[in-house]
């Protein structure tokens, strides 16, 4: 069955710290990957996606993902934490029908 | 380019009344989804359209639920009547679907939602 984990519920990290979101998925295809993000009462904004090419891919507000086949894993990365950044993280999946597969959602929090 | 449009942004209303959810995707999409948010149970799809033809409404909880695409740039989500349960926010988005060689694939952006609480 296709599915995406987010094992972490949630995490929180000291501003500037550095920050990993960790996130496995199932899909029998070729999978395109997403990572969105939603603040408190906003919808979801597309940080960065992985469809094919190099597999480590930048995205918006300094946050990188690096796409690995063999660990079935798309782990979302920022060297330096800033407290906007605080937020709900969501990774997900998609193939070539067009529906979007999410996770559960990681919810950060960053420590002054 | 504006985004998705939603409207309401925020609906009060009480048990038993019919509530009905907008949304104007942007121009050019050919798809389009409707997502309830809770914290229960997270991000649920509950229906899509390609060309305004719905293609999976697995998704919709019960009948009380209806989504409709009238054409390309209106769809709305119906509940009726409305319960407690129902509760939630609702997010629109859409996706324009792009081809490279035998490859397709769709990045979906999202409208504010609509916080609908039912009482």
């Amino acid at each position: 069955a296709q599915s995406v984990t987010q094992p972490d519920i949630h995490i929180t990290v000291s501003e500037g710290a550095s920050l990993e979101l960790r996130c496995n998925y199932s899909y029998g295809a070729t999978p395109y990957l997403f990572w969105y993000v939603q603040s408190p009462g906003q919808g979801l904004q597309l940080l960065l996606k992985y469809f094919s090419g190099d597999t480590l891919v930048q995205g918006i507000k300094g946050f990188e993902a690096e796409f690995k086949r063999s660990q079935s894993s798309f782990n979302l990365r920022k060297p330096s934490v800033h407290w906007s950044d605080a937020a709900e993280y969501f990774c997900a999946v998609t193939g070539n029908t067009g529906k979007l597969i999410f996770g559960q959602g990681t919810t950060l929090q960053v420590k002054p | 380019d504006a985004g998705v449009i939603q409207s309401p942004r925020h609906e009060v209303t009480e048990m038993g009344q019919e509530v009905t959810l907008r949304c104007k995707p942007i121009s050019g999409h050919d798809y389009l989804f409707w997502y309830r948010q809770t914290m229960m149970r997270g991000l649920e799809l509950l229906i899509y359209f390609n060309n305004n033809v719905p293609i999976d409404d697995s998704g919709m909880p019960e009948d009380r639920f209806s989504a409709k695409m009238p054409n390309a740039s209106f769809s709305t989500l119906k509940i009726q009547p409305s319960e407690p349960r129902d509760s939630a926010v609702y997010f629109c988005a859409s996706s324009q679907t792009w081809a490279s060689g035998s490859i397709s694939y769709n990045e979906q952006f999202f409208g504010p939602g609509t916080r609908l609480t039912v009482l």
